[in-house]
């Protein structure tokens, strides 16, 4: 069975840094692109960013383009998003998702309270 | 960005009654490998989205056959035939023919 489980999100003031993290299991993790995902309360979704299978090639949203980071480690089958200088509006659950044909699989979440 | 429009936003249907929610890119998402990567997805309220159709018509196990999905190039359907109180919640279409992938803006389906 398929699960991704993030966790790492939490308080954290205009400014500052977090660093989310999935754990994936159940499938090949080295043969996916992985995608974060967020969505601000009580609004849709927003592609944050993805990264290839060997992390070779990393794609952003513009409004994190300099600040984010993705990352993955194939021997840990871990997905990781390093989110610098963060801002009131990044605040949002962001989910960790399998890329098979279109996002495939949903972690169930993690909150990222951005807030003075 | 390809930017992807649904209508309604809000959708109030009888219990049994058919609903039907509309998805418009600005521009065509047919890829170059001849895949057209329209897919769509059901967020239950408190729940994470949940993928119902991929490639515009083909249904994720355990989705009923009350999901159907069609269209091609930029316009594009989802409809269910008889709508159950379990297919309450937001429903979004999204492309990932180009990056950044984009979702439309979520139609909310609730039982009159």
């Amino acid at each position: 069975e398929v699960q991704l489980v993030e966790s790492g999100g939490g308080l954290v003031q205009p400014g500052g840094s977090l660093r989310l993290s999935c754990a994936a299991s159940g499938f090949i993790f080295s043969s996916y692109w992985m995608t974060w995902v967020r969505q601000a309360p009580g609004k849709g979704l927003e592609c944050v960013a993805n990264i290839k299978p060997d992390g070779s090639e990393k794609y952003y949203v513009d409004s994190v383009k300099g600040r984010f980071t993705i990352s993955r480690d194939n021997a840990k089958n871990s997905l990781s998003l390093q989110m610098n200088s963060l801002r009131d509006e990044d605040t949002a659950v962001y989910y960790c998702t399998r890329e098979g044909g279109g996002l495939d699989y949903w972690g169930q979440g993690t909150l990222v309270t951005v807030s003075s | 960005d390809v930017v992807m429009t649904q209508s309604p936003l809000s959708l109030s249907v009888t219990l049994g009654q058919a609903a039907s929610i509309s998805c418009r890119s600005s521009q065509s998402v047919l890829y170059s490998d001849g895949n057209t990567y329209l897919n769509w997805y059901q967020q239950r309220p408190g729940h994470s989205p949940r993928r119902l159709l991929y490639k515009v018509s083909n249904r994720d196990s355990g989705v009923p056959d009350r999901f159907s999905g069609s269209g091609s190039g930029s316009d594009f359907t989802l409809k269910i035939s008889r709508v159950e109180a379990e297919d309450v919640g937001v429903y979004y279409c999204m492309q990932r023919s180009s990056w950044p992938i984009t979702f439309g803006q979520g139609t909310r389906l609730e039982i009159k």
